[in-house]
């Protein structure tokens, strides 16, 4: 049984970074492809990029290209993603999902979320 | 503004079925068998209710299906119960390089 488990709430002042974690156990890491998806406040899910670990090569939605990058340790079983110049709008979950790197594969594992919170 | 299109809300009375509508484009829900539907409780993550259209996963109840029909998804629960009260998002692969596309969520109560 495939478990995400993310690291937990950060509170940042607007222009810093944030870094949010998600250890996967179960299953075979670098097998699959882990992806970001964040949920403002009373909003909708919004994907944000993935990352293929036993590849490292990650893609990115436009929206984000820039200003987020996703990295994962093998080693570790540990996908990363790294959100720079934050704003008030980026106060949200973060969720870290998995899916199995085929061509339009679902997301059947979630992580627990991580709320991050951008406030001066 | 999300790139696929859900009614913001829908309800139903326990016993009853409801149907929830995912209107994309040729780009994505028209032109892939990839539309999966995902249940969100207050405070939880998102839950895979149904993936490729109308395949439910192991432990999901077949009260639950899928189906789509040129650019519009939709989900169907039947048999309404008190705990299918949550959100539920669509979401498909698309040919554009954002890769996957959500709904803008259904609110769904049950009365």
């Amino acid at each position: 049984q495939v478990q995400l488990v993310q690291s937990g709430a950060e509170v940042k002042k607007p222009g810093s970074s944030v870094k949010v974690s998600c250890k996967a156990s179960g299953g075979t890491f670098s097998s699959y492809t882990i992806s970001w998806v964040r949920q403002a406040p009373g909003q909708g899910l919004e994907w944000m990029g993935r990352i293929i670990p036993i590849l490292g090569i990650a893609n990115y939605a436009q929206k984000f290209q820039g200003r987020v990058t996703i990295t994962a340790d093998k080693s570790t079983s540990t996908a990363y993603m790294e959100l720079s110049s934050l704003r008030s709008e980026d106060t949200a979950v973060y969720y870290c999902a998995r899916d199995d790197g085929g061509k339009g594969s679902p997301f059947d594992y979630w992580g627990q979320g991580t709320l991050v919170t951008v406030s001066s | 503004q999300s790139a696929l299109t859900q009614p913001a809300s829908v309800s139903g009375s326990p016993g009853q079925s409801i149907t929830i509508s995912c209107t994309g484009t040729s780009s994505d829900v028209g032109g892939y068998n990839y539309v999966s539907w995902y249940q969100q409780h207050p405070g939880k993550a998102p839950k895979l209710m149904i993936y490729d259209v109308s395949n439910r996963p192991s432990g999901v109840s077949n009260r639950f299906s899928g189906s789509k029909s040129g650019n519009t998804a939709s989900l169907t629960i039947s048999g309404l119960q008190a705990e299918d009260e949550a959100d539920y998002y669509c979401s498909s692969y698309t040919s554009s390089s954002t890769y996957v596309v959500f709904g803008g969520g259904t609110k769904l109560t049950v009365l």
